[in-house]
């Protein structure tokens, strides 16, 4: 079964526009991680922002915040005052047991001048 | 600080050769884990490794394999290679097991022909 679901295989966005990125779990778990990735074309994996399950806060890194609701199983990424330089693919994971993390199969992103 | 650094960054073999690829993780991380990228589709999990012991394997088959030394880096080898074993290997560091930052490096870029 899928563990991470990002339903939107590209999004489009005006540069200096926020733009939101869907992304659902599913886990029984209760103790789990969430994490956001950037793959440019190069291929490198920049982490982004980081939320645990027992966070009450939303996670905020610089532009990037978190929109983490539990309860609906859903981790959202929110990417503010968007820039040319945001264009890539973006992927959402979950850390369930100590070690593995799985992946979504990512969302493309392009910024628009 | 320098990064989770991969080597090589590119590489071509042939069905039925063997690949070593090799990863050194962040200055004072201990754990090391390995994914390999298939066009299109997310990381998929390979190994982790925590102070030198295996602590995870994804389900991938026996050609793969995988140590850490005691500097914490890390070797990957894939024996008798399929094309289909042709994939971004990523090399991902953290500090503890789990961690909750985890780092990629660019990945090795392996063209089975």
């Amino acid at each position: 079964a899928q563990k991470i679901t990002q339903t939107q295989p590209g999004m489009f966005v005006q540069e200096k526009e926020a733009v939101t990125l869907d992304c659902t779990y599913d886990t029984s778990d209760q103790s789990y991680g969430l994490f956001w990735y950037k793959q440019p074309s190069s291929g490198e994996m920049i982490f982004l922002i980081y939320q645990g399950s027992y966070d009450e806060q939303n996670a905020t890194e610089g532009r990037y915040s978190l929109n983490f609701q539990k309860a609906r199983k859903s981790a959202n990424l929110v990417i503010s005052a968007s820039q040319l330089g945001d264009s890539a693919m973006y992927f959402c994971a979950m850390r369930e047991a100590e070690y593995a993390l799985n992946f979504g199969k990512g969302t493309s992103l392009l910024v628009t001048p | 600080d320098a990064g989770v650094t991969q080597s090589p960054t590119h590489l071509i073999k042939t069905r039925g050769q063997q690949v070593t690829l090799r990863c050194s993780p962040i200055s004072g991380h201990k754990s090391v884990s390995w994914y390999q990228q298939v066009l299109g589709q997310g990381p998929q999990f390979i190994f982790q490794y925590y102070e030198k012991e295996e602590r995870g394997r994804g389900n991938f088959p026996d050609r793969f394999s995988a140590r850490q030394f005691p500097n914490y880096s890390s070797e990957l080898n894939v024996n008798a290679l399929l094309l289909g074993d042709s994939a971004l290997y990523l090399c991902a560091s953290s500090f503890g097991s789990p961690g909750n930052t985890i780092y990629f490096g660019e990945g090795s870029w392996l063209t089975v022909v």
